[in-house]
């Protein structure tokens, strides 16, 4: 069981490229979002779904898009990459019921020169 | 931002010494969560306690819960070098699920031999 698997753990961009960075998960969970975490700040959220076709904004939201049109894979792409885009990405699923804890892939790792 | 907050930043402890970090956060909740993230790696829940408990224990692990100052703490006892690492709470911000979780700015923990 792989769980929630992030590709890729290292990116380098340069300012004004795009990328996506890809999510999947194998456990069949209806929720999936996307963080970034900066240094001395949690993780904050950057966008959510709750199920396929279904996607929202978080905190910290402009200048990346996302989609969902399978339960397995949630993508977050960045249009247009800013050095303030430079950050550890966590993609993270969790079921709406019976619910415990979220699970959190192994992040990728993005620097924007 | 809703972001919590947590102190210390950092704490560093012999072995066997027990190690107590707070976390305080800004809205009403369902639940709270307790994630520990290992250098250069992904979140791993460690425990949940709901906003109708005021303790639980997992091994090692004490959560305490005052929803009244919006507060918690975590206690691992009789810590070892392996439980370096940082330490994150984390809330539901009242919504349903898991798919907008608040974390706090984090305490990194170090345990020496």
């Amino acid at each position: 069981n792989a769980g929630v698997t992030q590709t890729p753990k290292f990116q380098v961009l340069k300012t004004g490229q795009s990328m996506t960075l890809q999510c999947a998960q194998d456990m069949n969970h209806e929720y999936m979002s996307w963080y970034r975490q900066d240094p001395g700040m949690g993780l904050r959220l950057i966008h959510y779904s709750v199920g396929a076709g279904i996607t929202d904004q978080g905190e910290v939201p402009n200048g990346y898009n996302v989609s969902r049109s399978t339960t397995e894979d949630f993508p977050l792409r960045l249009l247009s990459a800013a050095p303030s885009q430079t950050s550890v990405y966590f993609c993270a699923s969790s079921r709406p019921t019976g619910r415990t804890e979220a699970f959190f892939g192994q992040g990728t790792r993005l620097t924007v020169v | 931002s809703q972001q919590g907050e947590e102190d210390p930043q950092a704490l560093s402890i012999q072995e066997g010494e027990n190690a107590t970090m707070n976390c305080s956060y800004k809205t009403s909740i369902n639940n709270l969560q307790w994630y520990r993230q290992n250098s250069g790696r992904g979140l791993v829940h460690l425990i949940l306690i709901r906003s109708n408990e005021r303790e639980k224990h997992s091994g090692r692990l004490r959560v305490t819960l005052d929803t009244s100052k919006k507060s918690s703490s975590l206690l691992i006892t009789a810590s070892r070098a392996a439980d370096t690492a940082s330490y994150f709470c984390a809330t539901d911000g009242g919504n349903t699920g898991f798919q907008k979780l608040v974390f706090g700015t984090g305490t990194r923990l170090l345990v020496s031999p």
